[in-house]
């Protein structure tokens, strides 16, 4: 158990449909990642967050893509209007110690039909 | 150049073997490094990091980070069945924030 629950573990959608995870760290983890993966690629960096500050997004997040961590405890991630391209498992990770160790939740498996 | 490059296998080692994984990285300013074991459908799961050079022990594992050539490996001993998987290597730059780069992962078949 890494201390990082997800939810929904899966989701089917339809293109042009909005869809949100959320992503429930132990409460004394102040940091928190957003990560992408496609079939066969390794985590693509999303977004970072320190408490409830987002302090990094990647700039291959489109504007459909908007993260938030209210009150520094769970996150989400919505995607507005999806495209098949968006299809991958959406991952969330607590990060940990002086050198940011990564530990990820079981992720969000998205298809977009 | 891609951050971080690994290569992609399959490799394929007997049972009993030792598996040796690499991963190389673009940024001369790295400093950290990791390991993850991903099973087919699962999240990346954390087994070693590494963060000054030469070799680093956890059990069957061993990373070897070598700053100079900016190469990263780990080796697995007595190599199991359930060492099937793959092996993603992850690097935080110099000067990239907290931003992680990922490399596409080695996946690595143990044979009994």
């Amino acid at each position: 158990d890494t201390g990082v629950s997800q939810n929904p573990r899966h989701k089917i959608t339809k293109r042009g449909q909005n869809v949100t995870f959320r992503c429930d760290p132990i409460s004394e983890h102040n940091r928190l990642y957003w990560y992408r993966q496609t079939l066969g690629q390794g985590p693509e960096f999303l977004t970072y967050f320190q408490n409830e500050a987002q302090l990094e997004k990647s700039r291959l997040l489109s504007d459909r893509f908007s993260a938030e961590r209210p009150k520094g405890s769970f996150s989400t991630l919505e995607i507005q209007r999806t495209e098949q391209g968006d299809s991958a498992m959406y991952l969330c990770a607590r990060a940990s110690g002086a050198h940011n160790e990564q530990f990820f939740g079981p992720g969000t498996r998205l298809t977009v039909l | 150049q891609k951050e971080v490059e690994q290569n992609s296998g399959p490799l394929s080692v007997p049972e009993g073997a030792i598996a040796s994984l690499n991963c190389t990285y673009s940024d001369r300013g790295s400093q950290s490094f990791f390991w993850y074991r991903q099973y087919s459908g699962k999240s990346p799961e954390l087994i070693m990091s590494i963060y000054s050079n030469g070799d680093k022990e956890d059990g069957r594992f061993t990373a070897q980070l070598n700053k100079a050539s900016q190469y990263v490996s780990l080796l697995i001993r007595d190599s199991q069945p359930s060492d099937s998987a793959t092996y993603l290597c992850a690097v935080k730059g110099q000067n990239t924030g907290n931003q992680f780069y990922f490399g596409t992962g080695t996946s690595l078949t143990v044979i009994p």
